[in-house]
């Protein structure tokens, strides 16, 4: 499984973009990088993935650089409930045999100040 | 998209007492997966159930074992409890043909 690292903590003003970086250098080319977050004591909510390009959805953009060496997730205006911590995972499609698990690492804890 | 449960929420034990704890996933979820999560760590993964059998196992013994029934239910049972499962628990599912994993809000489990 592709590692990845991640800030442990980041702060972002309400109301302005959060901006959280994740590196995966060590990606596959047919593994996708997933963003989940969990609230205090709450289970990981999904937000968005990716493969190769760009994507967006409800909740924040995905950004994957053209070597996919890297991604920011962006949560284009922060509010107090986005306060959570921020995992990125790298996972295999699919279609490879095996357990579809997900590796967490120990994320980014943001937090979004009034 | 959710509507993954998990029963019961909190749930205290002694050391070596068994527990088996429950999952709900919706409709059309055949794969559900069960993971470990210690205070102040990210989930580890104990193992995943496709259409009622195990599909894959992490780093845990066998005194962690699981069940999924044709309902979309699912149990995860724990024999011979230690203090350091003291955690909370985690159910995720995946609808059909997608990868996407749902998680549930988890079962907090204190072992004493």
């Amino acid at each position: 499984d592709a590692k990845t690292t991640q800030p442990p903590s980041m702060d972002c003003a309400e109301g302005r973009a959060a901006n959280l970086p994740c590196n995966h250098s060590t990606i596959s080319g047919n593994e996708y990088v997933y963003w989940y977050r969990q609230i205090h004591s709450q289970g990981p909510q999904y937000i968005i993935h990716g493969l190769k390009n760009n994507e967006t959805n409800e909740m924040a953009s995905l950004i994957i650089t053209e070597d996919r060496k890297s991604s920011t997730l962006i949560l284009p205006h922060a509010t107090l409930r986005d306060t959570a911590v921020y995992y990125c995972i790298v996972r295999p499609p699919r279609s490879i045999q095996g357990a579809q698990k997900l590796v967490f690492g120990q994320g980014t804890r943001l937090t979004i100040n009034p | 998209e959710t509507g993954v449960t998990q029963s019961p929420t909190h749930l205290i034990k002694t050391r070596g007492q068994q527990v088996t704890l429950r999952c709900s996933s919706q409709s059309g979820h055949n794969t559900v997966s069960w993971y470990q999560q210690a205070l102040g760590q990210g989930p580890q993964f104990i193992f995943q159930y496709y259409r009622e059998e195990e599909n894959g196992r992490g780093n845990f013994p066998p005194r962690f074992s699981g069940l999924q029934f044709p309902n979309y239910s699912s149990e995860l049972n724990v024999n011979a409890l230690e203090l350091d499962d003291s955690a909370l628990y985690l159910c995720a599912s995946s609808p059909k043909g997608a990868d996407t994993q749902y998680f549930g809000p988890g079962t907090r489990l204190t072992v004493l």
